[in-house]
């Protein structure tokens, strides 16, 4: 299998533009959990689905972020409006049952 | 809440020397612990998942070990080599069996 597969690796944007992360899950794995990473709070949980359905989004920082999961195989994680406080690493992991959870290479987000 | 932290925040030993990072929790009511290596610029590698029946877990020469009463978990590191180079981090599955709590880490350097 591929791994998690994150796009865009990089993305650079200017404050106020929409900003839309994706995901694709390892085959078969039925949890999909978003993460961010600074260097200030370290890494935190933002959401994650299980079978599609998101269960817990209280980590989502505030109603500027939202994530969808239309289906197994693939999850956006949208900012609208950006801000440059947003500027982080944009992890994806998913899992199967309750053994570990794999992690993507990650989406290095820049908002100017 | 649970909090999870690292000791020591960062370490360097010469090459060939076994070494031991500490993780310690503040809720022993965890259902599994995992640890990854970050390497710069890199998204996460899971190294081992100990779940909370167990108290150790081994892969090649790592060796994880888990105490729930104490709340305390080590990462042994057998005969370090400069590609052990890495941030080590220990994260813990708390209540829901999907929510990882993630500490600060340990950055690791193996000098030659």
């Amino acid at each position: 299998d591929a791994g998690v597969i994150q796009s865009p690796r990089h993305e650079v944007t200017e404050m106020g533009q929409e900003v839309t992360l994706r995901c694709k899950p390892i085959s078969g794995h039925d949890y999909l959990f978003w993460y961010r990473q600074t260097m200030m709070r370290g890494l935190e949980l933002l959401i994650y689905f299980n079978n599609n359905v998101p269960i817990d989004d209280s980590g989502m920082p505030e109603d500027r972020f939202s994530a969808k999961m239309p289906n197994a195989s693939f999850s956006t994680l949208k900012i609208q409006p950006s801000e440059p406080r947003d500027s982080a690493v944009y992890f994806c992991a998913s899992k199967t049952g309750s053994y570990e959870q794999y992690f993507g290479p990650g989406t290095r987000l820049t908002v100017t | 809440k649970q909090e999870v932290t690292q000791i020591p925040a960062a370490l360097s030993v010469p090459e060939g020397e076994n070494l031991v990072l500490n993780c310690s929790f503040t809720d022993s009511a965890i259902y599994n612990l995992q640890w990854f290596r970050q390497d710069p610029g890199k998204g996460l590698t899971s190294l081992l998942l100990i779940q909370s029946s167990q108290r150790e877990q081994t892969s090649g020469r790592l060796n994880a070990s888990l105490d729930k009463s104490s709340g305390r978990s080590t990462l042994y590191i057998a005969a370090s080599q400069p590609g052990d180079s890495a941030t080590y981090l220990c994260a813990v599955n708390t209540g829901t069996a999907s929510k990882l709590t993630f500490g600060t880490g340990t950055r690791l350097q193996v000098t030659l």
